[in-house]
């Protein structure tokens, strides 16, 4: 299988901390994106760092990626009870995306 | 502008029967792609089609799946002789004509197909 794996699978956080979520990947990239999905909704993409960037921002969402070791990490600074979702990575080589299995975070207030 | 519209946003069928699966694109946006999700599951793609074309079908089953994306109209998933593996989440997702490494999907909120 493609598929990339996400890690860990599972995150609780309080709100306010922070939370890391890490993806590793198969292919070669052209570029790798984040999304979010809210319990039983469509995705929403958040960001996407081209194979060329090593870091990007956007608001609170820190993203990293290392070409070298075939993975990226997102951060989600000062969370939000709001922020309570699955979050996937999907890598973007020559085919349409290949989502990871996604991490379930859970921001208690 | 409205958003990728999916319907029906569930859908129950019995064993054998047909399901169609409807996704019309945000406006001006030219490519579909289609994803299937299990629970607790990533999204896996099916389908990638521009207007009359499919691009890449690498991860529709062989049998009983077909999608097509009309000049006019819808992208249609249709499902022939529906079993009960198939049910899942079906997502849609557009994007606009662009380079590889800038674009961006959009996703609908998905069909809920259950399979009795």
């Amino acid at each position: 299988s493609q598929q990339g794996e996400e890690d860990p699978q599972a995150l609780s956080i309080q709100e306010g901390e922070n939370a890391t979520m890490n993806c590793s990947y198969k292919t070669s990239i052209n570029n790798l994106q984040w999304y979010r999905q809210n319990s039983g909704r469509g995705l929403v993409h958040l960001i996407l760092i081209r194979s060329n960037e090593r870091e990007k921002h956007s608001g609170r969402l820190r993203v990293t990626l290392d070409t070298s070791k075939k993975s990226s990490s997102l951060l989600i600074t000062a969370s939000r009870a709001a922020d309570t979702a699955s979050y996937f990575c999907a890598e973007r080589g020559n085919t349409p995306l290949v989502f990871g299995k996604g991490t379930r975070l859970s921001v208690i207030a | 502008n409205a958003g990728v519209m999916q319907n029906p946003r569930h859908l129950v069928r019995r064993r054998g029967q047909e399901a169609r699966l409807r996704c019309s694109p945000m406006k001006g946006h030219s490519h579909v792609y289609w994803y299937r999700q299990l629970p607790e599951e990533g999204l896996k793609f099916m389908v990638y089609l521009q207007k009359e074309n499919i691009i890449d079908e690498s991860g529709m089953p062989k049998e009983r799946f077909s999608a097509e994306f009309p000049k006019e109209g819808p992208s249609i998933l249709r499902i022939q002789q529906v079993v009960r593996g198939d049910s899942a989440a079906y997502f849609c997702a557009s994007s606009p004509a662009g380079s590889v490494s800038t674009d961006t999907q959009y996703f609908g909120p998905g069909t809920r197909l259950t399979v009795l």
